[in-house]
């Protein structure tokens, strides 16, 4: 089967540096992304990762360890704006097409 | 471009109704998902359209059912509603639904089940 944990809440206060962990299991990894959701929102697209390493755009940046099943999402600067939840999801070949979701990491910026 | 349309926004029905909600793609995209958020569960895979085909289905009951129409635009209905089928709709879409594709989602349909 598939499994994807994530921290359910974290705080942070804005002009830090936030890292969002992701652990996953699947049979036939196919790629991770990310996405932010604001509440009453879509999900918008941040990133993705299929091979090893950084990926960085602009404030943003994600890591990607195959071997250890393990990603990770950064933000720097943090705005308020940044207050939001963020989702990993991942694509496996068994499961074709679908995205499979944690549930989702909220995350508080403060003044 | 218009993002993905998805209607109505707010839903309240009573159980053992039946409900169906509309989500039109993004202009071009010929691959629309369907994914159930709920506080527990996150977001699910409901079922994935391609070409007014069902391409993929995630595990969910046979209530659950959708059709995609000539022009991608796609309907999911859900027959005898259950408390448990509160929860917030989502539809995504993308070009053509491959695997390094990003998806597109839409605001979403909150479906309330009294």
């Amino acid at each position: 089967g598939q499994n994807i944990d994530q921290p359910t809440e974290m705080t942070a206060t804005e002009g830090a540096i936030v890292q969002i962990n992701c652990t996953y299991q699947t049979s036939g990894f196919n790629g991770l992304f990310w996405y932010q959701q604001h509440a009453g929102e879509a999900p918008t697209f941040l990133s993705y990762n299929v091979l090893d390493g950084l990926e960085e755009k602009g404030r943003f940046s994600s890591f990607l360890s195959r071997s250890k099943g393990y990603s990770y999402l950064l933000l720097k600067e943090l705005q308020m704006k940044d207050s939001a939840s963020y989702l990993c999801a991942v694509r496996d070949r068994q499961a074709g097409t679908a995205l499979i979701f944690g549930k989702g990491t909220t995350l508080s910026v403060s003044s | 471009k218009a993002g993905v349309t998805q209607t109505p926004r707010y839903l309240i029905k009573t159980r053992g109704q039946q409900v169906t909600l509309s989500c039109s793609p993004i202009s071009g995209h010929r691959s629309v998902s369907w994914y159930q958020q709920t506080p527990g569960q996150g977001l699910q895979f409901l079922f994935e359209y391609f070409s007014e085909t069902q391409r993929n289905k995630g595990n969910f009951p046979g209530r659950f059912s959708g059709r995609q129409f000539s022009n991608s635009r796609s309907e999911m209905n859900v027959s005898t509603l259950e408390l448990g089928d509160s929860a917030l709709y989502l539809c995504a879409s993308s070009l053509r639904g491959i695997t390094n594709e990003k998806l597109f989602f839409g605001s979403g349909t909150q479906l309330s089940v009294l």
